[in-house]
Parts: C-alpha cells; sequence; structure tokens
C-alpha cells in the first residue's frame, strides 16, 4: 500500500492566516492526489483533485501543489469556516489510501 | 444536483448480519463509480472499496476484501455494504460517495451524510 503522511498532525492558527499543509507519499504518485475538508459532524468535502485542480464552487483561496512524493494545501487567508480537518489522498493505486488528516484549530 | 442519501443509524449485536444502503439520484447511475469509507470514531478516513453499477465491476481494498460486500441495484439507483457477521471493531461511521474521474485523475466529488454503526454486546 502506499502510505501517505500529513504534517502537522494539528495546527492552530488564526483568521486571516496563511496556513500550508503538507502530504507525503511513500513512493511517487505523480499528480494523482487529492484534498478533503471534513468540518465536526460532515461528510467530507472534495477541495483539489489532480494535485490542483479546483472543484467547482471551492474558493480561490484553497490550492494544490506539487507532484511525485511531495504535495501542499495552501490556504491564502484563513476564514472561520475553514477551521476543520484536511486529508490528502493518492489516486495512483488501490487502495486509495488518504492521509491521518491535519486538524486546523483557532488560535 | 447529485445526491447520495445513506440508509439510518444502525445499532447491532456481534456475529448479526447487516445490510446499509446509499440511494443516488440525480446523474446516471451506472455511469459513475460507487465508493465506501470508513471512519472510526476519532480517527481518519479509510478507502474500503468500489463499485460500478454499470457491470458490477467491484474492487475492494485489501484491508476490507472478505470483509464486506459491496453491491448495486441500478434499477433502484442504490448501493449497498453488508456485513455478514459484524464484530465490535466494525463500529465507525461510513460513507458512500461517488467516486469521479475523466481516465486517469480519480476522486470522490459526491458524498452521502453518513451512516453511523454501532455494534456491542
Amino acid at each position: 500500500d502506499i502510505q501517505m503522511t500529513q504534517s502537522p498532525s494539528s495546527l492552530s492558527a488564526s483568521v486571516g492566516d496563511r496556513v500550508t499543509i503538507t502530504c507525503r507519499a511513500s513512493q511517487s504518485i505523480s499528480s494523482y492526489l487529492n484534498w478533503y475538508q471534513q468540518r465536526p459532524g460532515k461528510a467530507p468535502k472534495l477541495l483539489i483533485f489532480a494535485a490542483s485542480s479546483w472543484q467547482s464552487g471551492v474558493p480561490s483561496r484553497f490550492s494544490g501543489s506539487g507532484s511525485g512524493t511531495d504535495f501542499t494545501l495552501t490556504i491564502s487567508s484563513l476564514q472561520p469556516e475553514d477551521f476543520a480537518t484536511y486529508y490528502c489522498q493518492q489516486s495512483y493505486g488501490n487502495p486509495y489510501t488518504f492521509g491521518q488528516g491535519t486538524k486546523l484549530e483557532i488560535k | 444536483e447529485v445526491q447520495l442519501v445513506q440508509s439510518g443509524v444502525e445499532v447491532k449485536k456481534p456475529g448479526e448480519s447487516l445490510k446499509i444502503s446509499c440511494k443516488a439520484s440525480g446523474y446516471s447511475f451506472t455511469n459513475y463509480w460507487i465508493g465506501w469509507v470508513r471512519q472510526m470514531p476519532g480517527k481518519g478516513l479509510e478507502w474500503m472499496g468500489i463499485i460500478y453499477p454499470g457491470d458490477s465491476d467491484s474492487r475492494y481494498s485489501p484491508s476490507f476484501q472478505g470483509q464486506v460486500t459491496i453491491s448495486a441495484d441500478k434499477s433502484i439507483t442504490t448501493a449497498y455494504l453488508q456485513w455478514s457477521s459484524l464484530k465490535a471493531s466494525d463500529t465507525a461511521m461510513y460513507y458512500c460517495a461517488r467516486w469521479r474521474g475523466d481516465g486517469y485523475y480519480f476522486y470522490f466529488d459526491s458524498w452521502g451524510q453518513g451512516t453511523l454503526v454501532t455494534v456491542s454486546s
């Protein structure tokens, strides 16, 4: 299985901050990388697919980058609704594993 | 609008069987994969498997192969996840989601609301 490791596991930030979450794959996955947001008690929501492509309706303050083994999700200016847990997922090979999650909390 | 509506909360005993459902609407059910994701209490997301309702082709994570069965009934646009003998460790929230792609890049683009399964004696 391809292992996906996110860092940090948790992060405290303030409204308006710029935040970056990192995801590392245990082998090269080209650009087969998705990002999801999960608010407490809710289903996950797709933000980014193919490493850097926005899902329809996702605000432009979210951006993704990277290829190979190292990827980042950046939120350019945190809004109150962005405090949630973020997951990366590789879609290179079965099983299509998720990272362990990064919980973004209000400072 | 794509909608996935899952069946309700389940409370079962170890050893019992269970089948939970995911009713799809707003798109051509037979033309997209649909999958299941497990989230154990306080934990992260785990990809379980997917099915293509058009021909019932299914793919499982090795961790879940033989532990669950994924099926679909295209006549009622519904996907299912079932267990023949539940264990306490099956206690979790289960999400269905549409697995969409262009042939290269795939992703879960629409999600159900989740079905909470509790297994306890």
